[in-house]
């Protein structure tokens, strides 16, 4: 089955700082989904990311998918606060048609003023 | 507010129990997806409905069971409750499979067995 290995599990930064967020899948990305968590919440979605080399943007928060088709990255320009919580990435599992999404174990982001 | 409701927020019951957690998915979605969230395992894709059809199954143990009604709602039932199935219990709904809009996560329940 498919996995998918995010980078780093945690990661605590400077306010104003840029960060990147890694996702590395076992298989070929049919579909990336970005969420963000804040802890004990629901998950809210940030963008999703289809075709080679795509790249999507949302505020402050740029997501990127290879070539290959089997990495993504998460780039979060000048951070704040507000960008604190969990990020997780997910996928639609093997391509299989009927669309769940498997996910990483995401990244905890701290943003420190 | 997202759109798509899960009831109760909290649960505490003792271990043997059984308890259903109830989900509304977002209107005008068909597809509705159960996860569970621990932290040593992350979060786990149980089970999908579509359309009130079953159509993929993951990690979700024998003692679990889902369903969903003609209205679209659905509830997850758990059964013979243990320790370890205490965990954040997420539905999540899309119009469709590989939606480009994302899949909708309600804010979960939170299942504590004592």
């Amino acid at each position: 089955s498919q996995e998918l290995e995010q980078s780093p599990q945690s990661l605590i930064v400077q306010e104003g700082k840029n960060l990147t967020i890694n996702c590395t899948s076992s298989k070929t990305l049919y579909g990336l989904y970005w969420y963000k968590q804040k802890y004990g919440e629901g998950l809210i979605f940030l963008m999703m990311l289809q075709k080679g080399g795509e790249e999507k943007s949302h505020e402050k928060i740029t997501a990127k998918l290879d070539e290959k088709k089997q990495q993504s990255s998460l780039h979060i320009t000048a951070s704040q606060p507000s960008h604190a919580g969990i990020y997780l990435c997910g996928a639609v599992d093997g391509g299989g048609s009927q669309g769940n999404l498997i996910f990483g174990k995401g990244t905890k982001l701290s943003v420190k003023p | 507010d997202s759109g798509v409701t899960q009831t109760p927020k909290h649960l505490i019951t003792a271990t043997g129990q059984r308890v259903t957690l109830r989900c509304s998915p977002r209107s005008g979605d068909l597809s509705v997806y159960w996860y569970q969230q621990s932290l040593d395992q992350g979060l786990q894709f149980l089970i999908q409905y579509y359309n009130g059809e079953e159509r993929a199954k993951g990690n979700i143990l024998e003692r679990f069971s889902a369903q969903q009604f003609p209205d679209l709602h659905s509830e997850l039932n758990l059964s013979s409750l243990e320790l370890g199935d205490s965990a954040l219990y997420f539905c999540a709904s899309s119009v469709a499979p590989y939606s480009q809009n994302g899949y909708t996560f309600g804010s979960g329940t939170r299942l504590t067995v004592v």
